[in-house]
C-alpha cells in the first residue's frame, strides 16, 4: 500500500524557515517524480515544486522559486522542502504527492504550515 | 501558465439527481486533464484522468468528457458521500495548474 506522511509543519515567524518531510513507502521510491502541493486556508490547491526521480532535475512555481528547495533522499525514501524567507502568504497546508503522467496518484494528509508573528 | 477556470462556483443536488461540472482551458491542452475530489478535512483524491479515464476504484457514476479547452466531468446519479470540492487540473512538461474548484452541495 503506498503511503505518504508528512511532518515539520509548525508556527513560524515572517523570515523563518522550515524544513518539511515526507516519507514514502509501498513503491519503489526512486522510480517516482515527487511534488508538494498546497492550500492556503479555504482556498484551492497550488502546485509549489517538483523533483525527479534521481533528484537531479527541479521545478519551481514562481512564488516559491529562491526561497523554498526540494530535495530527497532515496535511500531513506524521504522527500524534502527547505522553506527559507517565509511570508504570511505561505501560509497553507502543504501536502507530497507522487505523479505519474502528469497525475498525482497519491498524496499524504498534508502538514500545516502557519507563518505569523 | 494555462490559466484553468471551473463553473460553477458552487453546485446543488438532491441525492440521485446528476451533477454536471465544467472546467475551462485557456488554451487547447489536449486530453491533458485530470479531476480530482476534495473532502473536508481530507487530502484530494484522483478521479479522473486524460479527460475520460477513472482511476482505479473510482465508480462508474463518475464520467469525464471533452478535449481541447472545454470538459466535464459528470456524476450520474449523486449519492450523499460525493459532496465536496471538485479540482480540475492540467499538466505540462514542467507546469501543474489547478481549477479554483466547485464546491458540490447535497439539497
Amino acid at each position: 500500500e503506498v503511503q505518504l506522511v508528512e511532518s515539520g509543519g509548525d508556527l513560524v515567524q515572517p523570515g523563518g524557515s522550515l524544513r518539511l518531510s515526507c516519507a514514502a513507502s509501498g513503491f519503489t521510491f526512486s522510480n517516482y517524480y515527487m511534488h508538494w502541493v498546497r492550500q492556503a486556508p479555504g482556498k484551492g490547491l497550488v502546485w509549489v515544486s517538483r523533483l525527479n526521480g534521481d533528484g537531479g532535475r527541479t521545478d519551481y512555481a514562481d512564488s516559491v522559486k529562491g526561497r523554498f528547495t526540494i530535495s530527497r533522499d532515496n535511500a531513506k525514501n524521504t522527500l524534502f522542502l527547505q522553506m527559507n524567507s517565509l511570508r504570511a502568504d505561505d501560509t497553507a497546508i502543504y501536502y507530497c504527492t507522487r505523479s505519474s503522467n502528469g497525475r498525482f496518484e497519491y498524496w499524504g494528509q498534508g502538514t500545516l504550515v502557519t507563518v505569523s508573528s | 501558465e494555462i490559466v484553468m477556470t471551473q463553473s460553477p462556483a458552487t453546485l446543488s443536488v438532491s441525492p440521485g439527481e446528476r451533477a454536471t461540472l465544467y472546467c475551462r482551458a485557456g488554451q487547447s491542452v489536449s486530453n491533458n486533464l485530470v479531476w480530482y475530489q476534495q473532502k473536508p478535512g481530507q487530502a484530494p483524491r484522483l478521479l479522473i484522468y486524460d479527460a475520460s479515464t477513472r482511476a482505479t476504484g473510482v465508480p462508474a457514476r463518475f464520467s469525464g468528457s471533452g478535449s481541447g479547452t472545454e470538459f466535464t466531468l459528470t456524476i450520474s446519479s449523486l449519492q450523499s458521500e460525493d459532496f465536496g470540492v471538485y479540482y480540475c487540473q492540467h499538466h505540462d512538461d514542467w507546469w501543474w495548474t489547478f481549477g479554483q474548484g466547485t464546491k458540490v452541495e447535497i439539497k
